[in-house]
């Protein structure tokens, strides 16, 4: 079975600063794993997906994620994170199928 | 092109009462999913439909809920005699049929928030 682990359901970083949200995987076969972004009262966004072409994996608005197998993880990184950037952010699995396995979400607060 | 359209945004309906949750796919789309996302929660699976098919609905609670993806029209997802732990957002994704071996995105509409009183 797969699951999807995300450690901080609230994150506070400061406008500027190196923004980390972690994701850690279960999988018994090689996974697909993407990152989604959810404003408020909305759906969700697509910031990045990998499908094990390259372990580290650029999205959209300056994010980026790097695929580790040996530490079965997929954390979502960006250098500097902006006002626009707080929402919630979730971790989903996929393993060749249609289902995808969500995290239960982190939401990062920017601080001016 | 338009993506996943979901209608209503916001449905208010008093306990007991029907509820009915409609998902447009992007056009060329023929698989439709729907996810429930219960208050401080996570999306969670609930029925992949494909054109006049259920192919997996191991996520659907066994009682009053629904879902039917037609020939014509969008895909309706029903939930009958609604209780106050109904209240959720309601997430429709689709995409194109999953390619052998790989999956295929899916992109998600902006969701129908339910709200039983």
């Amino acid at each position: 079975a797969q699951s999807v682990t995300q450690l901080g359901s609230h994150v506070s970083v400061s406008e500027g600063a190196l923004v980390l949200l972690r994701c850690n995987y279960s999988s018994s076969v090689p996974p697909y794993l993407f990152w989604y972004v959810q404003y408020p009262n909305q759906g969700l966004q697509l910031l990045l997906k990998y499908t094990s072409a390259a372990t580290l994996v650029k999205g959209i608005n300056g994010f980026e994620a790097e695929f580790k197998k040996s530490e079965t993880s997929f954390h979502l990184t960006k250098p500097s994170a902006h006002m626009s950037d707080a929402a919630e952010y979730f971790c989903a699995v996929a393993t060749g199928t249609y289902k995808y396995i969500f995290g239960t979400g982190t939401r990062l607060k920017v601080l001016a | 092109n338009a993506g996943v359209m979901q209608n209503p945004r916001h449905l208010v309906r008093r306990r007991g009462q029907e509820a009915r949750l409609r998902c447009s796919p992007m056009k060329g789309h023929s698989h439709v999913y729907w996810y429930r996302q219960l208050p401080e929660e996570g999306l969670k699976f609930m029925v992949y439909l494909q054109k006049e098919n259920i192919i997996d609905e191991s996520g659907m609670p066994k009682e009053r809920f629904s879902a039917e993806f037609p020939k014509e029209g969008p895909s309706i997802l029903r939930i009958q005699q609604v209780v106050r732990g109904d209240s959720a957002a309601y997430f429709c994704a689709s995409s194109p049929p999953p390619g052998q071996g790989m999956n295929t995105e899916a992109f998600f509409g902006q969701g129908t928030r339910l709200t039983v009183v």
